[in-house]
Formats: C-alpha cells, structure tokens, sequence
C-alpha cells in the first residue's frame, strides 16, 4: 500500500547506457515529479506532469526524456549515461491546490560506472 | 532554481535537548514547507505554514515564518534519536503554481 513507488531502487549500469525508472502513485494525485539529488543532497526538480501534460521543464539534458502513460505513472528514460548522471532520482505526486504537501517515493541510486 | 537556504549545514546535539534549524529564502512565498529525509528513504513532508501566518505547532515541531525577513525557523523540542535525519525547507511560490523549490538542508544528528 506504498503511496509513491519507484523501481528500481538500486541501478548499476555502464556508461552509455540507456535506462529507465518507473514511477506510481495511488494516491490520486493529479500532479508527478522527477527530482535529482546529488552527493550534497541538493534537490532539484527537473519536471512536472499535470493530469500527462507536461508542465515543469527546468534545465535537463534532452537524454531525458519523462513520459507519463496515465496520471498514475511517471516514468523516466535516461540515453547515453554519463558519470554526471549518477546521483538518486525522486518520484513525488502532490494534488496540485495551494497549500498541499508533496508525496515522495524513496529514491532510486543511480551509479554509473 | 536554489530559492531556501538552510542554517547550520550540520547540527548534533545530545537526546533531550532541542533542535533549531533555520531557512532564508529570496522571494515571495505562498507557503514554505519543512520535509524531513532519514537515509536513504524519500523526503517527509512535516508542516506546513502559509505566508500569512506566524508560527505553527505540531507535535514536538514548531514553525515561525518572518516574511519581512524572508526567514523561517524549524524548532523540535526534546529531541530523540529518532529525529536524526536531513531537514529540508522548501517554499511554493503561489497559488496553482506546481513547483517547491527546496533547499540546502541540515543534517541534525541526536546522540543518545
């Protein structure tokens, strides 16, 4: 009955690479995000889907590429791996009104070799 | 971009004694909200104040907000070993707007 769930929760993989991490909520949130966080544990949003479309584009290399099926899923496809790119990666869901908190999945590390 | 900034970084204290960890941010706010992340487990939303308000209580938790500062602080009172983990502030910026921008963070440690 896990809220925001996310697999993997450890990914392993070579350089160049391609990869994907799932993400669902049944919560009924009409809202996802991705989140990157780094060594020093600073977070960074990198997008935003409302009710599939998409809303938040911050600054992300085109390899990555979010796409959400349903409102329940936000998944995120990562080409061409780079060292950069390892860090944990954070599913959230919120029901977008002023005032509500944002649910998180428990990360997935992503270690680049 | 980097709106909240946590103060101290780090903090330890002994088990019983309290906890104050502060927040600044840069422009105006809907409401900021404090998270807490234990390792390796996704953040926790903890309270929430609206800019309209002054401080909040929850639990063990309380929260002031000085807009005029553009600061807040997180207050936990007889802190337990439990309590150890990251603590996180983040601000919403406006009404229908979909983005938290999060800060730094400070990792509390309670010593038992």
């Amino acid at each position: 009955d896990t809220a925001v769930s996310q697999t993997p929760k450890y990914l392993v993989t070579q350089m160049g690479n391609d990869k994907s991490i799932k993400c669902e909520q049944n919560l009924g949130h009409d809202t996802m995000y991705w989140y990157k966080q780094d060594s020093k544990k600073f977070l960074k949003i990198m997008f935003s889907y409302n009710n599939k479309e998409l809303i938040i584009n911050e600054t992300v290399p085109n390899r990555f590429s979010p796409k959400s099926p349903d409102k329940a899923h936000l998944n995120l496809h990562i080409n061409s791996l780079e060292l950069g790119d390892s860090a944990v990666y954070f599913c959230a869901s919120c029901r977008v009104r002023s005032n509500q908190p944002q649910h998180f999945g428990d990360g997935t590390r992503l270690s680049i070799l | 971009s980097q709106q909240g900034e946590e103060d101290p970084q780090a903090l330890s204290i002994q088990e019983g004694e309290n906890a104050t960890m502060n927040c600044s941010y840069k422009t105006s706010i809907n409401n900021l909200q404090w998270y807490r992340q234990n390792s390796g487990r996704g953040l926790v939303h903890l309270i929430l104040i609206r800019s309209n308000e002054r401080e909040k209580h929850s639990g063990r938790l309380r929260v002031t907000l000085d807009t005029s500062k553009k600061s807040s602080s997180l207050l936990i009172t007889a802190s337990r070993a439990a309590d150890t983990a990251s603590y996180f502030c983040a601000t919403h910026s406006g009404a229908g707007s979909y983005q938290l921008t999060f800060g730094k963070g400070t990792k509390l440690s309670v010593i038992p």
